[in-house]
């Protein structure tokens, strides 16, 4: 199993130019989440999803998007990229069942910069 | 809202020695905590879950305590060696109702040959 994919690793980008982030799992986990990390600050939750179809806000969705049109897939849209936009950009998935939750795996992360 | 602290930002050891790596958080209804591992440049490793229900969790040299009533868990890293360099992260979901995990901002460990 590859685990959790993200692509691509480094982006650069202009202000006001948008981008999509992808994550793709291949554990068959119900849940997926996007984070992002700055550096003193610790990882904030973006976006989460509890399955295809689903999608809710986590602490700081601002001038993101998501969809989750299938379980393996849950892709990141950025829309007129900003500065404050700068981060390491993580992707996690998890199972869930019962109420139970299961530990959080995460991919490699996107390294994007917005100048 | 949870919150997690961990304390101290960074902890230099020489090799070999045990060290504990602690995690505080304010809610105590927390539904289970989870340990992270992140090199530099890299994503975040799962170490041990707990969940509420349990006290300990045990990898390897790893340990991992849970005390609900105190709001602290602790990692434990028995005869630790320089591969043990690394953040460690600490992480909690607040609740049975909760999908978000509050993470703490690390430790930063070092362990000097």
């Amino acid at each position: 199993n590859a685990g959790v994919t993200q692509t691509p690793k480094f982006r650069i980008l202009k202000i006001g130019q948008s981008m999509t982030l992808q994550c793709t799992q291949d554990m068959n986990h119900n849940y997926m989440y996007w984070y992002r990390q700055d550096p003193g600050m610790g990882l904030k939750l973006i976006y989460y999803s509890v399955g295809a179809g689903i999608t809710d806000k986590g602490e700081v969705p601002n001038g993101y998007n998501v969809s989750r049109s299938t379980t393996e897939d849950f892709p990141l849209r950025l829309e007129l990229a900003a500065p404050s936009q700068t981060s390491v950009y993580f992707c996690a998935s998890s199972y869930s069942s019962r109420g139970r939750r299961y530990e959080q795996y995460f991919g490699p992360g996107t390294r994007l910069t917005v100048t | 809202k949870q919150e997690v602290t961990q304390i101290p930002a960074a902890l230099s050891v020489p090799e070999g020695e045990n060290l504990v790596l602690n995690c505080s958080f304010t809610d105590s209804a927390i539904y289970n905590l989870q340990w992270f591992r992140q090199d530099p440049g890299k994503g975040l490793t799962s170490l041990l879950l707990i969940q509420s229900s349990q006290r300990e969790q045990t990898s390897g040299r790893l340990n991992a305590s849970l005390d609900k009533s105190s709001g602290r868990s602790t990692l434990y890293i028995a005869a630790s060696q320089p591969g043990d360099s690394a953040t460690y992260l600490c992480a909690a979901y607040s609740g049975a109702g909760s999908y978000q995990l509050t993470f703490g901002k690390g430790t930063k460990l070092s362990v000097i040959p």
